[in-house]
């Protein structure tokens, strides 16, 4: 079985600094995983996605995330918080014979402050 | 661009009725997608399809049903609405590498 864990469900950051949205999965096979951002009132959006190639995966908007092995982690983060950044973000996990189905974490909702 | 279309950005309905959820894409993907959104519990699968006339149950059928009658439309059916089912749909497609795209989504609330 597959299941992915987001550790923080709210974060709030300052416009200008680091931000870090914490995910960690679980899968026995080779895991596909994606991060995708959802502003209010707005569809699912795809930020960056893992498959197997590089660890360090670089997205839109400045986001990136690197693939742990051994720690079974994704992190998300972004060197400077911009106010446009405030969303809630989603961990996603997939694999190979998973029978199609990505499974999402519960979110984390950023927040970014002036 | 893909495009994920839903019929309705807002519905209401009463406790009992049916209900129809409709999503049409324009890229020819054979799989479909159909999840509900509700606060601290993430996006949850109600059924997928991937192909025509092919669906599968994900981790929260119970009271749904879905059709696909044609590669591009993939409906999703409440038999009787009740209040636990108010939420917001979220239709998507899925490419050969995994990646989803959603529709806008339909807020319904069951009065």
């Amino acid at each position: 079985a597959q299941s992915v864990t987001q550790l923080d469900s709210h974060v709030s950051v300052s416009e200008g600094t680091p931000v870090l949205l914490r995910c960690n999965y679980s899968s026995s096979y080779s895991p596909s995983l994606f991060w995708y951002v959802q502003h209010p009132n707005k569809g699912l959006q795809l930020l960056l996605k893992y498959t197997s190639a590089a660890t360090l995966v670089k997205g839109i908007n400045g986001f990136e995330a690197e693939f742990k092995k051994s720690e079974t982690s994704f992190h998300l983060t972004k060197p400077s918080a911009h106010m446009s950044d405030a969303a809630e973000y989603f961990c996603v996990v997939s694999f190979t014979g998973g029978g199609n189905k990505l499974t999402f974490g519960t979110g984390t909702q950023l927040k970014v402050e002036l | 661009d893909v495009k994920v279309t839903q019929s309705s950005r807002y519905l209401v309905k009463r406790t009992g009725e049916k209900v129809f959820l409709e999503c049409v894409q324009d890229m020819d993907h054979e799989n479909m997608f159909w999840y509900r959104q509700d606060p601290g519990l993430g996006l949850r699968l109600i059924y997928f399809s991937y192909d025509v006339k092919m669906k599968e149950k994900g981790d929260i059928p119970e009271g749904y049903s879905v059709s696909r009658e044609k590669k591009e439309r993939f409906s999703l059916i409440l038999e009787s609405a009740s209040t636990n089912q108010t939420s917001m749909y979220l239709c998507a497609t899925r490419t050969g590498n995994h990646e989803q795209f959603f529709g806008p989504g339909t807020r319904l609330t069951v009065l």
